[in-house]
């Protein structure tokens, strides 16, 4: 069975700082990844995704985040976080070939300090 | 840009009472989902269709049903609302790419069922 794992539940930073959520995935073959944002009552937001390729992909509003097959990660990063990127942040995987299983990880919930 | 619409943002129903949420999306899609979001729970896949007229369970389908008549068009019904369906339901969208899947979200309904 597949699983993403979010071990970080809450995380607080201080505007301007660095920021990276893990996320580590639990399946055989290679996945693809992704990272989903959302506001308080809002929908799930598009951040980036992985298939193949370059393992460092870039995404929207600043992130990017790393494939690392070795640790089963694909952690969220971002060099400098602004107090608008306050949101809950969910990876998920897929199997290639499976349509529409997409599993999400429980979030992490990011908290910006001014 | 993907535009997944929802019917309504905020609903209120009484226990017993058939309930209908709606998603439209206007990006000529195959694949359409209905997840439910909980509070330590995450999102939790409900249905899916790939098709007009086809449809596929998800991992908690019990107490729920969908209809595709129209591409665009996925309805998720409860026949008889609980108390334990009071959630947020979001919907997706996705079409395959060489095999690729990327899903998109809606906004999201927020269901209070009394």
């Amino acid at each position: 069975a597949q699983s993403v794992t979010q071990p970080d539940i809450h995380i607080t930073v201080s505007e301007g700082a660095s920021l990276e959520l893990r996320c580590n995935y639990s399946y055989g073959a290679t996945p693809y990844l992704f990272w989903y944002v959302q506001s308080p009552g809002q929908g799930l937001q598009l951040l980036l995704k992985y298939f193949s390729g370059d393992t460092l992909v870039q995404g929207i509003k600043g992130f990017e985040a790393e494939f690392k097959r070795s640790q089963s990660s694909f952690n969220l990063r971002k060099p400098s976080v602004h107090w608008s990127d306050a949101a809950e942040y969910f990876c998920a995987v897929v199997r290639g070939s499976t349509l529409g299983r997409l599993y999400f990880g429980r979030g992490t919930q990011l908290t910006v300090w001014p | 840009d993907v535009k997944v619409t929802q019917s309504s943002r905020y609903l209120v129903k009484r226990t017993g009472e058939k309930v209908f949420l709606e998603c439209v999306q206007d990006m000529d899609h195959e694949n359409m989902f209905w997840y439910r979001q909980d509070p330590g729970l995450g999102l939790r896949l409900i249905y899916f269709s790939y098709d007009v007229k086809m449809k596929e369970k998800g991992d908690i389908p019990e107490g729920y049903s969908v209809s595709r008549e129209k591409k665009e068009r996925f309805s998720l019904i409860l026949e008889s609302a609980s108390t334990n369906q009071t959630s947020m339901y979001l919907c997706a969208s996705s079409f395959l790419d060489r095999g690729r899947e990327t899903q998109y979200f809606g906004p999201g309904t927020r269901l209070l069922v009394l």
